[in-house]
């Protein structure tokens, strides 16, 4: 598509449950990035894929989240066993070419009650 | 962690150029300075970007320091809805590949 998409906007889920964010790139755009906002806060990195392989999963905070994509297009961003404190705005990026910037989607509001 | 700070607010009349500062006196010769902006519960959005020189384009200028240790975002006639908060981001290439890290930002407030 022209943009990325983010499914679902708003997710309230409760503590303990598993909750899985998906995300959309720019078509044809083989990397892609997570990252998370807390109320506030600015933008954390989680993780970075290239086609379907993660060489950079260095911000993911704990083994509860994990992320997969396929067929280097649609990636998946999995929370099992939601905290509190997992309660964010979680924001996908596809980058641009060459040195031009990021197309971030419009984000999940993840809650977590 | 980030490697750019900011002031954490400033306020700008509608009107008039919106100034907004940014150190990074640790990036390296080959990184480059990213602005984004936040308005409120949207995704951040790609403002412009630098190396060496200073860069314009339709949404602002980007004045970049000789020594690269600091540069500034112009908005040269701020409206309101150039409120939102604004990112100086230096962008790093760990090895293959590149990533933003974002530090705390500045939140613009335009008045009328």
């Amino acid at each position: 598509g022209a943009g990325v998409s983010q499914s679902p906007s708003n997710k309230v889920t409760e503590k303990g449950k598993d909750v899985e964010l998906r995300c959309d790139p720019i078509s044809g755009h083989t990397a892609l990035y997570w990252y998370r906002q807390s109320l506030g806060q600015g933008l954390e990195f989680l993780i970075y894929f290239q086609g379907n392989s993660a060489p950079d999963k260095s911000g993911l905070p704990s083994d509860r989240f994990s992320a997969e994509r396929t067929g280097g297009s649609v990636s998946t961003l999995t929370i099992q066993r939601t905290q509190q404190e997992d309660s964010a705005v979680y924001l996908c990026a596809s980058p641009g070419q060459g040195t031009y910037g990021y197309t971030f989607g419009s984000g999940t509001r993840l809650t977590v009650v | 962690d980030a490697k750019t700070t900011q002031p954490p607010s400033m306020d700008c009349a509608e009107g008039r150029a919106a100034n907004l500062p940014c150190n990074h006196s640790t990036i390296s010769g080959n990184e480059y300075v990213y602005w984004y902006r936040q308005i409120h519960s949207q995704g951040p959005q790609y403002i412009i970007h630098g190396l060496k020189n200073n860069e314009t384009n339709e949404m602002a200028s980007l004045i970049i320091t000789e020594d690269r240790k600091s540069s500034t975002l112009i908005l040269p006639h701020a409206t309101l809805r150039d409120t939102a908060v604004y990112y100086c981001i230096v962008r790093v290439d760990p090895g293959g590949y590149n990533k933003l890290i974002f530090g705390a930002g500045t939140r613009l407030a335009v008045h009328p």
